[in-house]
């Protein structure tokens, strides 16, 4: 059973690019959220999808977007690119009515130079 | 606002050593969940547990006990007879159901707690 599968691994980028990160759930599950984890600190909520929809979103700015798929899939969209971008953006499935929590996918490690 | 504390950033036993791994949170929900991650070097968090606020029941699953006070807003982690495995990045996490619908919508962090197991 596969579990969140998030792409690229890792990702290189200059000052004001645009980067988007793609993210499968868990097979089975229905909503997926992002989160960014700078070095040494606790993941920080970025925003959830559920049907298509931003059901609730974190403390970011509007230069971070997203999108769920049909299929249940996702994508980040993080425009301007700055240096403090920089941090290993995770993925994490669930169900909408779940009773096991999260799913996490093994990040996409991103570098903004 | 919600907030979760992990009081130690760094623990170091060696191995055999029986460790805990201290959380205290905040919330004003009435409905929560705590949770507790393990991170290892590959960067994924594992899930290792989901309690309840109305569950105070504490856990036991092999070496691994959870302890949950709801007087104290805490939720502690204790590994018995430490492994080399152990070593890793622990993250204690808070969260509820939201207006949009979802089981447990944000989930909010601690700082996380490195811990070191030696041979």
């Amino acid at each position: 059973d596969a579990g969140v599968t998030q792409s690229p691994t890792h990702l290189i980028k200059t000052r004001g690019q645009q980067v988007t990160l793609r993210c499968s759930p868990k097979s089975g599950h229905d909503t997926v959220s992002w989160y960014q984890q700078a070095l040494g600190q606790g993941p920080q909520f970025i925003f959830q999808y559920y049907e298509e929809e931003e059901r609730q979103r974190g403390n970011f700015p509007d230069r971070f977007s997203g999108h769920q798929f049909p299929n249940y899939s996702s994508e980040l969209n993080v425009n301007a690119l700055l240096l403090g971008d920089s941090a290993l953006y995770l993925c994490a499935s669930s169900l909408v009515v779940g009773t096991h929590g999260y799913t996490f996918g093994s990040g996409t490690r991103l570098t903004v130079v | 606002a919600q907030k979760v504390t992990q009081a130690q950033t760094e623990i170091s036993v060696v191995e055999k050593e029986d460790v805990t791994l201290d959380c205290v949170y905040e919330t004003r929900d009435t409905t929560y969940y705590l949770f507790w991650y393990k991170q290892p070097p590959s960067g994924e968090l594992v899930f290792l547990i989901r309690r309840n606020s109305f569950d105070e029941q504490n856990e036991i699953s092999g070496r691994y006990s959870w302890n949950f006070q709801k007087s104290t807003s805490s939720f502690n982690f204790t590994i018995t007879a430490s492994q080399v495995v152990d070593s890793a990045v622990y993250f204690c996490a808070l969260g509820a159901p939201n207006a949009g619908g979802t089981s447990y919508g944000k989930l909010t962090f601690g700082q996380g707690t490195i811990l070191t197991v030696h041979p």
